[in-house]
C-alpha cells in the first residue's frame, strides 16, 4: 500500500524558515517523480514544486521561486521542501504527491501538513 | 500557463440523481486531464486521468469525457459519500499542473 506521510509543519513568523518532509513507503520511491501542492485555508489547489526521480531536475512556481528548495533522499525514501523567507500568503496545507506511471499527473497524496505564517 | 475553469461553482443534487460537472481549458490539453475528489479535512483523491480512465478502485458510477478544451465528469447516481469538492487538473503543459477552482457537490 502506498503511503505518504508529511511532517514538519507548524507556526512560523514572517521571514522565518521551515523544512517539510514526506516519508514514502509501499512503492519504489527512487523511480518516481514527486511533487508538492498546497492549499490555502478555504482555497483551491496550487502547484508548488516538482523533482524528477534522480533529483537532477526541479521546477518551482513563480510564487515560491528563490525561497523554496525541493530535494529528495532516495536512500531514505524521503522528499523535502525547504522553505525560507516565509510570507503570510504561504499559509497552507502542503501535500506531497507521487507521480504516476504512464501519465504525468499524480496518483497518491499524503494527508498534508499545515504551515501557518503569522506573527 | 493554462487556465482551468470549472462550472458550476456549486451543484445541488439529490441522492440517486445524476451530477454533471464541467471543466474548460484556456487552450487544448489534449486528453491530459484529471479529476480529483476532496472531502473536508482530507487530501484530494484521484478519480479520473487521461480524461476518461478511472483510477484504481474508483466506482463505475464516475465517468469522464472530453478532449481538447472541454471536459465533463459525470456521477451517474449520487451516493452519500460522493458529496465533496471536485477539481479538474491539466497535466498536458507541465510543469506546472494547473487546477480548476473546484465544484462543490452538495445535498439538495
Amino acid at each position: 500500500e502506498v503511503q505518504l506521510v508529511e511532517s514538519g509543519g507548524g507556526l512560523v513568523q514572517p521571514g522565518g524558515s521551515l523544512r517539510l518532509s514526506c516519508s514514502a513507503s509501499g512503492f519504489t520511491f527512487s523511480k518516481y517523480v514527486m511533487h508538492w501542492v498546497r492549499q490555502g485555508p478555504g482555497k483551491g489547489l496550487e502547484y508548488v514544486s516538482v523533482i524528477l526521480s534522480d533529483g537532477g531536475s526541479t521546477y518551482y512556481a513563480d510564487s515560491v521561486k528563490g525561497r523554496f528548495t525541493i530535494s529528495r533522499d532516495n536512500s531514505k525514501n524521503t522528499l523535502f521542501l525547504q522553505m525560507s523567507s516565509l510570507r503570510a500568503e504561504d499559509t497552507a496545507v502542503y501535500y506531497c504527491v507521487k507521480g504516476m506511471t504512464g501519465a504525468t499527473t499524480g496518483d497518491y497524496w499524503g494527508q498534508g501538513t499545515l504551515v501557518t505564517v503569522s506573527s | 500557463e493554462i487556465v482551468m475553469t470549472q462550472s458550476p461553482v456549486t451543484l445541488s443534487v439529490s441522492p440517486g440523481e445524476r451530477a454533471t460537472l464541467s471543466c474548460r481549458a484556456s487552450q487544448s490539453v489534449s486528453s491530459e486531464l484529471a479529476w480529483y475528489q476532496q472531502k473536508p479535512g482530507q487530501a484530494p483523491r484521484l478519480l479520473i486521468y487521461a480524461a476518461s480512465t478511472r483510477a484504481t478502485g474508483i466506482p463505475a458510477r464516475f465517468s469522464g469525457s472530453g478532449s481538447g478544451t472541454q471536459f465533463t465528469l459525470t456521477i451517474s447516481s449520487l451516493q452519500s459519500e460522493d458529496f465533496a469538492v471536485y477539481y479538474c487538473q491539466q497535466y498536458n503543459n507541465w510543469p506546472p499542473w494547473t487546477f480548476g477552482q473546484g465544484t462543490k457537490v452538495e445535498i439538495k
